[in-house]
Formats: C-alpha cells, structure tokens, sequence
C-alpha cells in the first residue's frame, strides 16, 4: 500500500516568488492536512481539506493557500514568498476525516533565499 | 500560545534503559493524544495514542501514561535501543465533530540511545 506522497522533496525559490507543493494521500483517504515545520516552531498546523472543502486553517498569513481535487490529491501554494517560509512542509491524510490516525509523507523541504 | 509544552528537549539514555518523555497540555477540550516518532529525512509516524478515559496504554515497549487531573501525560520507553534515536513528539487534538481538525503538536525532544 503506498504511502502520502509529496513531491517535489526538495525546493530552492528566491524571496518574492511563488511555489506550488502537491501530496498524493493513501488510497481511500479523504482527509489531506498540512503542517510546517521549522526548528524553531516546531510543527505547526496550516490547513485541512475534506472531500475539497477547506474545514479549517492555521495562523498563517494569506500567502498560504491550499486545494484538494475530486481525487483527494492536495496542493498547497505560497505565494511572495519569504526567508521565513524555508521549512519542511508536511502533508498528512486520514482515512475517515478525523485527524486519529494520520499518516504523514515524507515532506518537501523548501529553502527560501 | 503553546498550547502543548513538551520536556525535556534532549534526552541521552542508555541502550536498555528506559527514556521517560512529558508533556502537559492547557486546553481542558483535548480528547485525543497521540505520540509520533520521527527520524531525520521523514515525516512524523504515528507511535501510540491515547484518550483521556483510560490513564495508560501499552504498546510493546511504548507506553503512556495519562493523567487528566494534572492535564499531564508521558511517554515511556522501556529496554531502549539505538534504533530508537528519533525526535518524538506530543501532539493533542479535540476530535469529533466541527471544525477543529488539527493537532497541537509540543516542541520535540531528541533522543539518543547510546550502545
């Protein structure tokens, strides 16, 4: 059974550009949440999405945007982005729409210069 | 607001030892607390969890053990191996319905088991 599948893993983006991050979840599953994690904050949620609507959102600024397909398939977006914004971006998805039971990926890391 | 305070940030034990991981939550509305384990170059995986009905949960040689009066609750981990090395996480969740689907994760703390 494959596993949440992110891509890319690895990113560099100079300030004031954008990115766009994508996770594949687990087969079945309708959930898809997104944590970023930094040394310093630690992991932090962003948003979730169940059957593509946005159920709820983190404390991040409105440069942080996401969207979930008809195939549960996730991207997030991150638009003028900052030095600040260079974390491990983590996706996780869950089967029944509750965060028991999460199965993170293995993440993209993006490096902001 | 930290909403999950986790301790100790590191922890070296020795292999065979047991490595005891605490954390302590604010929000009375937390009904779900998992502990993941993570070792460098992946995401979180989940380890064990618990809700607050029972005051401890075995897995192995993982346990946790609640304490919801002290809004308290702690990782063991008994006989440690060198593959245990991994940061682990606390994390506490309100489940069920409505709109608070996120977890609340603590800061971290790595673990080092010596051979």
């Amino acid at each position: 059974k494959a596993g949440v599948t992110q891509t890319p893993r690895y990113l560099i983006k100079t300030r004031g550009q954008q990115v766009t991050l994508s996770c594949s979840p687990i087969s079945g599953h309708r959930s898809v949440s997104w944590y970023q994690q930094t040394p310093g904050q630690g992991l932090q949620f962003l948003f979730e999405y169940f059957s593509e609507t946005q159920r709820n959102k983190g404390n991040f600024p409105g440069r942080f945007s996401g969207r979930q397909f008809s195939n549960s398939r996730s991207e997030m977006n991150v638009s003028t982005l900052e030095l600040g914004d260079s974390a491990l971006y983590l996706c996780a998805s869950s089967f029944i729409g509750t965060n028991y039971g999460y199965t993170f990926g293995s993440g993209t890391r993006l490096t902001v210069v | 607001q930290q909403q999950v305070k986790q301790s100790p940030q590191s922890l070296i034990v020795q292999k065979g030892g047991i490595s005891i991981i605490n954390c302590a939550y604010e929000n009375t509305a937390f009904d779900y607390f998992p502990w993941y384990q993570q070792f460098p170059g992946k995401g979180p995986a989940l380890l064990i969890a618990i809700r607050p009905d029972v005051s401890e949960k075995k897995e192995g040689r993982f346990t946790i053990s609640f304490n919801k009066s002290a809004k308290q609750f702690s990782l063991h981990i008994m006989d440690s191996q060198p593959g245990d090395s991994a940061t682990y996480f606390c994390a506490a969740s309100k489940g069920g319905g409505g709109s608070n689907y996120k977890l609340t994760f603590g800061k971290g703390t790595l673990l080092t088991v010596n051979p």
